[in-house]
């Protein structure tokens, strides 16, 4: 069965330090991968994703950035961050494929304070 | 964009059924999906519907879905405490957008 992972789970940070926080999927390969944060006011915001090793789609401009070194490995970094970066980070997968196969599954999260 | 669209909160007493509804504006929409989410966590897919149906039925979970009025909705019957949570109606036919959230208090 495939597994979700992020971690640290809970980070706190001042202004201006830099960030890393890793998501990993085991039990599947070549997966979609998908970076969000839910603020307080508790929607999803899409902030990246990616099709494939190397491929990362940004939708929106921001402090922040993603890479994808290995299929299963996806990593969201700052090098410096912002009071505004503070939030719930999830990490999301889903199967590459046709039009339907887009359901999502999501990791425990990242409770990110910026201080 | 998409939009989809959910009242922000939901009270209903232990045993009683919940209705959560949700408005879609997508209608490439392949699957309409209903997460949960508790606190602290991350999204726990419930349930999905595919867009030529009318229903699905998963225990005590009924999803309706009116395509013609865009018009999604998830029915827990028996309502607990432990249904207690976030719940996020999504739809889409590649990057599901995101409602922002029913919560579903449920009181003895």
């Amino acid at each position: 069965s495939q597994t979700i992972h992020q971690w640290p789970a809970t980070l706190v940070q001042p202004v201006g330090s830099p960030l890393s926080l890793e998501c990993t999927v085991e039990g599947t390969s070549n997966p979609n991968l998908y970076w969000y944060r839910q603020a307080a006011g508790r929607g999803l915001q899409l902030l990246f994703y990616s099709v494939g090793i190397g491929q990362i789609s940004s939708e929106v401009p921001q402090n922040l950035s993603a890479s994808r070194p290995q299929d299963r490995q996806f990593i969201l970094s700052s090098k410096k961050l912002l009071l505004s970066d503070s939030g719930f980070y999830l990490c999301a997968w889903s199967r590459q494929g046709l039009a339907g196969t887009d359901t999502q599954y999501f990791g425990p999260g990242t409770r990110l304070t910026v201080l | 964009g998409e939009d989809v669209e959910q009242s922000l909160f939901l009270s209903v007493r232990e045993g009683d059924s919940s209705v959560i509804n949700c408005t879609y504006t997508d209608s490439s929409s392949t699957y309409l999906y209903w997460y949960k989410q508790e606190p602290g966590a991350g999204l726990q897919l419930l349930t999905y519907i595919f867009s030529n149906m009318d229903m699905k039925q998963d225990q005590r979970l009924t999803v309706l879905l009116n395509k013609k009025d865009k018009h999604l909705s998830l029915r827990i019957a028996d309502t607990q405490t432990g249904d207690s949570a976030i719940y996020f109606c999504a739809s889409g036919s590649y990057i599901p957008t995101f409602g922002r959230g029913t919560s579903l208090i449920v009181h003895p």
